[in-house]
């Protein structure tokens, strides 16, 4: 067990709808980074967020948000699905990222999304 | 660009054999080395790291070796039992501190099986 959670686990949205899924980051963690993982193929970056912003962040669409509190925890909002963003979501938490002190990503269950 | 591969889909191995996975990396600025083991249903779960100033790092039952003259990461398991039966992922991380220098690049994963 790593400390990390998300939820929910599952879920199920039809094309167009929003989706908000919620991570808590492990003791002692203030920076998360969310992936999407198709099935069959290693995650994909989305982006990470640090100090309550956005530090980087990969290939994705714009209706791919973010958001990180306080507590550290975090939310990844996604806009007007569609089919092919059925996946698995992870968010991986870390310390202070780049300085190689403790960057070390450990990640969460995962929550299934799926689009139809 | 970045990119990070497996040699190998799948590796299948006789209990108590060991183990070796295989990942090849094309960017030769990355530092930070991981690789994660994914069980069905699960996030990937930490197994051991290693810097770019290293070359061999061992942990319980495994090692990781780096060749960046070639660019080659393997992972070695001794004694493979069939709870290390899973999906391996290797991942580099780019130089940096800010603007995604802390995301991790996956490669698609090796599933290693355990046979009794």
């Amino acid at each position: 067990e790593t400390g990390v959670t998300q939820s929910p686990t599952h879920l199920i949205k039809t094309r167009g709808q929003q989706v908000t899924l919620r991570c808590s980051s492990q003791s002692g963690h203030n920076t998360v980074s969310w992936y999407q993982q198709a099935l069959g193929q290693g995650p994909q970056f989305i982006f990470q967020y640090y100090r309550e912003e956005e530090n980087g962040r990969g290939n994705f669409p714009p209706r791919f948000s973010g958001l990180q509190f306080p507590n550290y925890s975090s939310e990844l909002n996604v806009n007007a699905l569609l089919l092919g963003d059925s996946a698995l979501y992870l968010c991986a938490s870390s310390s202070i990222p780049g300085t190689g002190v403790k960057e070390t990503q450990y990640f969460g269950p995962g929550t299934r999304l799926l689009v139809l | 660009g970045e990119s990070v591969g497996l040699h190998l889909p799948t590796l299948s191995v006789q209990e108590g054999d060991n183990s070796i996975i295989n990942c090849a990396y094309s960017n030769s600025a990355s530092d930070y080395f991981i690789w994660y083991k994914q069980e069905s249903g699960k996030g990937p779960q930490f197994i051991i790291d290693i810097r770019s100033n290293m070359d061999k790092r061992q942990g319980q039952r495994v090692t990781v070796l780096l060749n960046k003259t070639v660019k080659h990461l393997s992972l070695q398991i001794a004694a493979t039992q069939p709870g290390d039966s899973a999906v391996y992922f290797c991942a580099e991380k780019g130089p940096g501190r800010t603007g995604g220098g802390n995301k991790l690049t996956f490669g698609t994963g090796t599933q290693l099986k355990v046979e009794l």
